[in-house]
């Protein structure tokens, strides 16, 4: 069982190029979601999603976009990117009611944007 | 918004030491998660509880819903135990959930 799989780990980008964040769950997960973690903060809900083709914001979505096609995946678009999106990201997923089940984490995305 | 402030920011122990980690929320909640963080790591979940206490090995985490308290207890801690340790309250609506975090709490166990 691989759980949550998050691809790349580590990754430079100039300002202003595009890139896609992958993640991936094998546990049929209704509910997955992408943050970033900067230092001082909290991590911080960028979008989610409750299930295939149904996505929404969260709370600092501006620069990103997201799809989710399958059940499985659920990647993370950086448009044109900005050393403000410099920060570590993480995918999650769990099943819906997460109010009451564990979430599951991927290993995270160290991003760098010069 | 819901808020979720956690205390303190750093620990420092010695080994064997017994710990305690206090995480407060502003609003009602479906549940409150803790998570744990290793340097240079991913974050795997520890507990998840909405009421009571919830016990694995070394660790307890428990919740008073009435005070939006929860606190996480780390018995004879251990270098190994060296990590942030992050509470999430989890609260639903609308058919969906979402998670605030805390900023974490950096724990250092020295033998």
């Amino acid at each position: 069982n691989a759980g949550v799989t998050q691809t790349p780990k580590f990754q430079v980008l100039k300002t202003g190029q595009s890139m896609t964040l992958q993640c991936a769950q094998d546990m049929n997960h209704e509910y997955m979601s992408w943050y970033r973690q900067d230092p001082g903060m909290g991590l911080r809900l960028i979008h989610y999603s409750v299930g295939a083709g149904i996505t929404d914001q969260g709370e600092v979505p501006n620069g990103y976009n997201v799809s989710r096609s399958t059940t499985e995946d659920f990647p993370l678009r950086l448009l044109s990117a900005a050393p403000s999106q410099t920060s570590v990201y993480f995918c999650a997923s769990s099943y819906l009611w997460a109010g009451y089940t564990e979430a599951f984490f991927g290993q995270g995305t160290r991003l760098t944007v010069v | 918004k819901n808020e979720v402030e956690q205390s303190p920011q750093n620990l420092t122990a010695q080994e064997g030491e017994f710990i305690t980690i206090n995480c407060s929320y502003s609003v009602g909640i479906s549940a409150l998660h803790w998570l744990q963080q290793h340097p240079g790591g991913g974050i795997v979940s520890l507990f998840m509880l909405s009421s009571g206490k919830k016990k694995h090995g070394r660790l307890i985490a428990t919740i008073n819903i009435q005070e939006k308290h929860s606190s996480l207890h780390i018995t004879a801690s251990h270098p190994r135990d060296s990590a942030v340790y992050i509470c999430a309250a989890a609260y639903s609506g609308a058919g969906s959930y979402q998670l605030t975090f805390g900023k974490g709490t950096k724990l250092s166990v020295i033998p």
